[in-house]
């Protein structure tokens, strides 16, 4: 069966510091992988999809299916990217979304 | 509404009631999804529709749990005889694609029921 896991539950640096959020996942075939984010008091919403390697919000994140990881980085945080971020999985076949637990990050200032 | 919408945001039941939680979606997606989210934990998979037909419910986690979309719009999530352990958000969301290429999913702010 798929996985997903987030190893940090927590996560602090300072404003204008780098930050990487861990992700790695378990699948035997060719998976689909997402970041979604929910901001305080908001709905959770998609940050960005590995197929669209595009960069959101100055976020990146590489799927190297080597270390079956799809780590989210971005060079220099903001306050504004305080949130709690999602890692997800959608199997090749499949429609439903598997979830890492998250990981909840603050940006000090 | 622009968005994924759901009611009650709130509801306490207590052990042994039914409940109820409605989830309706940004009008004209295909696809229908509800999530369970316990405290502390990521998002878990309950069941899918495409249209009104219910094509995966392997993540519902007993026969008290029930869902319905009858008419391909508005879903209902139903929970018979309510436990403490299905205290949680409950979370909908869709998709404008279908299948295995529903890619983005929009949510809704979820329904948080507490059993006491």
């Amino acid at each position: 069966a798929q996985r997903v896991t987030q190893p940090e539950k927590l996560l602090s640096v300072f404003k204008g510091a780098p930050v990487e959020l861990k992700c790695n996942y378990s699948y035997s075939g060719s998976p689909e992988l997402f970041w979604y984010v929910q901001y305080s008091r908001q709905r959770l919403q998609l940050l960005l999809r590995h197929i669209s390697r595009e960069s959101i919000k100055g976020f990146t994140a590489d799927l190297n299916k080597g270390e079956t990881s799809f780590h989210l980085k971005k060079p220099f945080a903001q306050e504004e990217d305080s949130a709690m971020y999602y890692c997800a999985l959608k199997m090749t076949s499949g429609s439903r979304l598997t979830f890492g637990e998250g990981t909840q990050l603050t940006v000090n200032p | 509404g622009a968005g994924v919408s759901q009611s009650p945001r709130y509801k306490v039941a207590k052990r042994g009631q039914d409940v109820a939680l409605r989830c309706d979606p940004i009008s004209g997606h295909v696809s229908l999804f509800w999530y369970q989210q316990a405290l502390g934990q990521g998002p878990e998979f309950l069941t899918y529709f495409q249209n009104e037909a219910q094509l995966d419910k392997s993540g519902l986690p007993s026969d008290r749990f029930f869902a319905e979309r009858p008419e391909g719009s508005v879903s209902t999530l139903k929970i018979q005889r309510t436990q403490q352990e299905d205290s949680a958000v409950y979370l909908c969301a869709s998709s404008p694609r279908q299948g295995a290429n529903t890619g983005e999913l929009f949510f809704g702010e979820g329904s948080r029921l507490t059993v006491l």
